[in-house]
């Protein structure tokens, strides 16, 4: 089946710094979607990237699909503390009807020192 | 975007029991899908849940254990049966958002086998 390695496992930063973080895959998805999960809570959908090639932002995020559809990564600018938390990209194929099963990567522990 | 709510939020179950977690959503969906995140690790989609017709379960994950139930467009359940220690994990629910390309969330349900 469809594999997403995404990366770095975990992340310790300050307050302030950048973060990237990215997951490759082996195969090509339709949409590349990125959620964050904080303790206790459902993954929150942040960005969706529609468009090989595509770069979206959303506040301090910013995302891009890359050219080859098998790969996306996320940056946050300006990291506060509210952006502890689990991250993870999800790829989603959609084989017909109302298929539209998702692929998650292992997520990036997001980790930020005020 | 939609709003999915889960019960019970959180649970502490004897081994051998079972225990059945609702989801319910604010709008119609044909489809919904069932995920479990073991501790520290990624989402893994159980089943999907179609309304009117028996759910479509993924590879290691069969009937007699997951249950599901679809009674109309806004709810289902899902059952751990007969559970044991492994078991204990989150159970989350998502919904499709075909317009949007995307998926939500519920908050999850927080499973603890003794």
């Amino acid at each position: 089946g469809q594999q997403l390695n995404q990366s770095p496992q975990s992340m310790f930063i300050q307050e302030g710094e950048d973060v990237s973080m990215n997951c490759t895959s082996s195969s090509i998805f339709n949409t590349w979607l990125w959620y964050k999960q904080e303790p206790g809570e459902g993954p929150v959908l942040l960005i969706a990237l529609y468009k090989a090639g595509e770069l979206t932002s959303n506040g301090r995020l910013t995302a891009q699909f890359g050219i080859t559809r098998k790969d996306s990564f996320l940056n946050i600018s300006a990291s506060i503390p509210s952006d502890v938390g689990i991250y993870f990209c999800a790829g989603q194929l959609y084989s017909g009807g109302s298929n539209y099963k998702l692929t998650f990567g292992k997520g990036t522990l997001l980790t930020v020192n005020p | 975007s939609a709003v999915i709510s889960q019960k019970p939020s959180r649970d502490i179950c004897q081994r051998g029991t079972s225990l059945t977690i609702q989801c319910q959503v604010d709008s119609q969906v044909t489809m919904m899908f069932w995920y479990r995140q073991q501790p520290g690790q990624s989402l893994t989609l159980i089943a999907t849940a179609n309304q009117g017709s028996e759910a479509t379960y993924e590879s290691g994950f069969v009937i007699d254990k997951f249950p599901i139930s679809r009674p109309n467009l806004t709810f289902s359940t899902l059952t751990v049966s007969n559970m044991s220690p492994e078991d204990s994990s989150i159970y989350l629910c998502s919904v499709p958002i075909y317009r949007e390309d995307t998926q939500y969330f519920g908050p999850g349900t927080r499973l603890t086998v003794l």
